[in-house]
């Protein structure tokens, strides 16, 4: 059973700079796993930040990108505003058309 | 523009089947896989299965395998999921996400990007 991991909670300064992580039980995140990051509000359906490991989905703002850190998929958050308080999700592509969603990070800006 | 939008609020008793239809617009159904993820309350996304409306194949997340089945009507663009034999843990809010497979110059990516607006199945005697 693959398990996909995440910080459950983070929190940043107005204006700061934020890392969130997305990693594997067993094993090392890569490009193959097309790692993608979503962002939701209470309420919202989830709306696409990044795919493909680093690439904004159309009206992102350039302040959010996406990497490989170490073994991990990471999504970094640049000039954090209040309106980046939401919960985080990352999702790594199995194979075989199968998909795992990790835990969610739930953001805090203060 | 790609829209999903899915059938409205559902109450079903335990044992019994749900149905939740997802109707896609924007773009040509048969290219893109769509899949299914669920939300239960104060919890994160759990992807539950795909399926491709081309050909109707279909692929479970291990958890969902023999209670639930993914279908479609390409006539009307509208990709359906099924759940079986219910129970109170299945209350949730069940979104369709659509799958896109680009390959630009050998170089290819896999994503899920658009979502529909969820629907909530409330499970409860």
């Amino acid at each position: 059973q693959t398990v996909v991991t995440q910080e459950p909670s983070f929190s940043v300064s107005p204006g700061g700079t934020v890392t969130l992580t997305c990693g594997l039980s067993s094993g090392s995140v890569s490009t193959s796993y097309y790692p993608s990051w979503y962002q939701q509000t209470p309420g919202q359906a989830p709306r696409t930040l990044i795919y493909s490991t680093n690439t904004r989905s159309s009206g992102v703002p350039d302040r959010f990108s996406g990497s490989i850190l170490g073994n991990k998929a990471a999504l970094t958050i640049t000039g954090a505003q209040a309106d980046d308080e939401s919960d985080y999700y990352c999702v790594l592509y199995m194979g075989s058309g199968d998909w795992v969603f990790g835990g969610g990070t739930k953001l805090t800006v203060l | 523009q790609v829209q999903l939008v899915q059938s409205g609020a559902e109450v079903k008793k335990p044992g019994a089947s749900v149905k939740v239809s997802c109707k896609a617009s924007g773009y040509t159904f048969t290219s893109y896989d769509i899949n299914w993820v669920r939300q239960a309350t104060g919890q994160g996304l759990e992807w539950m299965g795909w399926m491709n409306p081309n050909s109707g194949n279909t692929g479970y997340a291990q958890k969902f395998q023999g209670r639930v089945t993914m279908t479609r009507n390409t006539s009307i663009s509208t990709a359906y999921m099924e759940l079986s034999s219910l129970r109170s843990e299945d209350t949730a809010v069940y979104y369709c996400a659509r799958d896109v497979l680009d390959c630009t110059n050998g170089v290819c990516y896999q994503a899920i990007d658009y979502w529909g607006q969820g629907t909530l199945v409330t499970v409860s005697s």
